[in-house]
């Protein structure tokens, strides 16, 4: 139940093409839901998060989709850039109470072809 | 600017040899953790401290303790370290649990 499960494992993208990634969870008491963004050598880093009470959330060219019924949200990267080749984990988090801590996907490499 | 900061970024330790790496904010959040993140492997939570709460993993090893002895600072202790625990070790911080959290960039830990 504690599991977020993300897919693909690995994505090869054209420059100005568009990147999707998908996770879906089981724990519906989990209430935030964000994407980080890993650079090898570096820490993750949020690049955008998501509450269970809207159904899209866009920063830029990142949007974020949810769908509370499904289970299931996406992250969405508009004209893929070179710049955004990195891998990137889904998580998702239950806010109050003892447990609030994040579980995270198995993450996605994504590289983007110029 | 307000980070997370690790130290140091790459160590090398003996097999069985005691290591200790920090971790230091300047965001003043009451939690603090510590993940595990092997190669091509999600983060792996071992422990989290909230404010002095010392939260321990089921599933985290004994060899690997924590000290939190203020706000700002947090190590982690891995007593015995084995071929096995090589790994990055990344801290992160929020002001609650669960949500905004905001990772130093991490300790590369080789065991020779």
């Amino acid at each position: 139940q504690q599991q977020v499960k993300q897919s693909p494992q690995s994505l090869i993208v054209q420059k100005g093409g568009i990147s999707i990634i998908n996770c879906a969870y089981e724990n519906t008491a989990f209430d935030y839901f964000p994407w980080y963004q890993q650079f090898p050598g570096k820490g993750p880093a949020l690049l955008i998060a998501i509450r269970p009470d809207v159904s899209e959330k866009k920063e830029g060219r990142f949007t974020i989709s949810f769908n509370k019924s499904a289970k299931q949200f996406s992250l969405h990267i508009m004209d893929s850039q070179p710049g955004d080749s990195a891998t990137y984990f889904c998580a998702a988090s239950k806010g109050s109470g003892n447990t609030g801590k994040l579980i995270f996907g198995q993450g996605t490499t994504l590289q983007v072809k110029p | 600017d307000a980070m997370v900061i690790q130290n140091p970024r790459y160590q090398v330790t003996q097999f069985g040899k005691p290591v200790t790496l920090s971790c230091s904010q300047t965001l003043n959040h009451n939690v603090m953790y510590w993940y595990q993140q092997k190669s091509s492997q999600a983060p792996k939570l071992l422990f989290h401290y909230y404010d002095k709460d010392f939260n321990n993993e089921a599933d985290t090893p004994d060899n690997f303790q924590s000290r939190r002895p203020n706000t700002s600072f947090c190590f982690l202790d891995i007593r015995s370290p084995g071929l096995g625990d090589a790994a990055m070790y990344l801290c992160a911080t929020s002001r609650d649990r669960g949500q905004g959290y905001t990772f130093g960039s991490g300790t590369r830990l080789t065991v020779v």
